[in-house]
């Protein structure tokens, strides 16, 4: 039971490059996400997709997309990579408990935008 | 104004003393209470939660909600240098989509 799964785990990109950012559970949740945490900013919603074949925008959206492949995959797509996005994401995965939403993190991915 | 404030620290205390963490937050609606524990280049995990006001006791670990002031703590008795983390603490609502809203975090550095 490997829980959330995210690759790669770092990477580079040249400004207006793109790339996908993978993630994978296997806890048999339905609702997954897509945070960014920049020091001091905490963790930031940037997608969710609350069951498959559903996403939604979170607070800060722009700039990605998303594509929730089928129940255990959740991917965040860069279309054209700008400095700003030089970030920790994470991916996460949940299910409700006694009415609460808990949510399980996978390791990040560091990507730096030059 | 964000939702859900915290000091990010970083708190440095000695090993074997009791550590208060502190959050403050503005929706009303929040009902659950959340704190998640991020060692340095991981991600966060869920340390406990609580629903609605009062305390919530595991080991040595006590989470605290004073809905009256909006208030959320949580306690860490006898520290170690392995909780040494962020801790960050998250909140949501109890109906509609119950998006977690997340503190900033603090770095807690416990010295042997």
């Amino acid at each position: 039971n490997a829980g959330v799964t995210q690759t790669p785990k770092f990477q580079v990109l040249k400004t207006g490059q793109s790339m996908t950012l993978q993630c994978a559970q296997d806890m048999n949740h339905n609702s997954m996400y897509w945070y960014r945490q920049d020091p001091g900013m905490g963790l930031r919603l940037i997608y969710y997709s609350a069951s498959e074949g559903t996403t939604d925008k979170g607070e800060v959206p722009n700039g990605y997309n998303v594509s929730r492949l089928n129940k255990r995959e959740f991917s965040l797509r860069l279309e054209s990579a700008a400095p700003s996005q030089t970030s920790v994401y994470f991916c996460a995965s949940s299910e409700f408990r006694q009415g609460a939403d808990e949510q399980f993190f996978g390791p990040g991915t560091r990507l730096t935008v030059l | 104004q964000k939702e859900v404030e915290q000091d990010p620290g970083p708190l440095s205390v000695p090993e074997g003393a009791i550590v208060s963490l502190n959050c403050t937050y503005s929706n009303s609606a929040f009902q659950y209470f959340m704190w998640y524990r991020q060692y340095s280049r991981k991600g966060p995990e869920l340390l406990m939660y609580t629903y609605s006001s009062g305390n919530k006791e595991d080991g040595r670990f006590t989470a605290q909600v004073d809905k009256s002031s909006k208030y959320i703590s949580l306690f860490i008795r006898d520290s170690q240098p392995s909780d040494s983390a962020t801790y960050l603490c998250a909140s949501s609502t109890n109906t509609g989509r119950r998006a977690l809203t997340f503190g900033s975090g603090t770095r807690l550095q416990v010295q042997p």
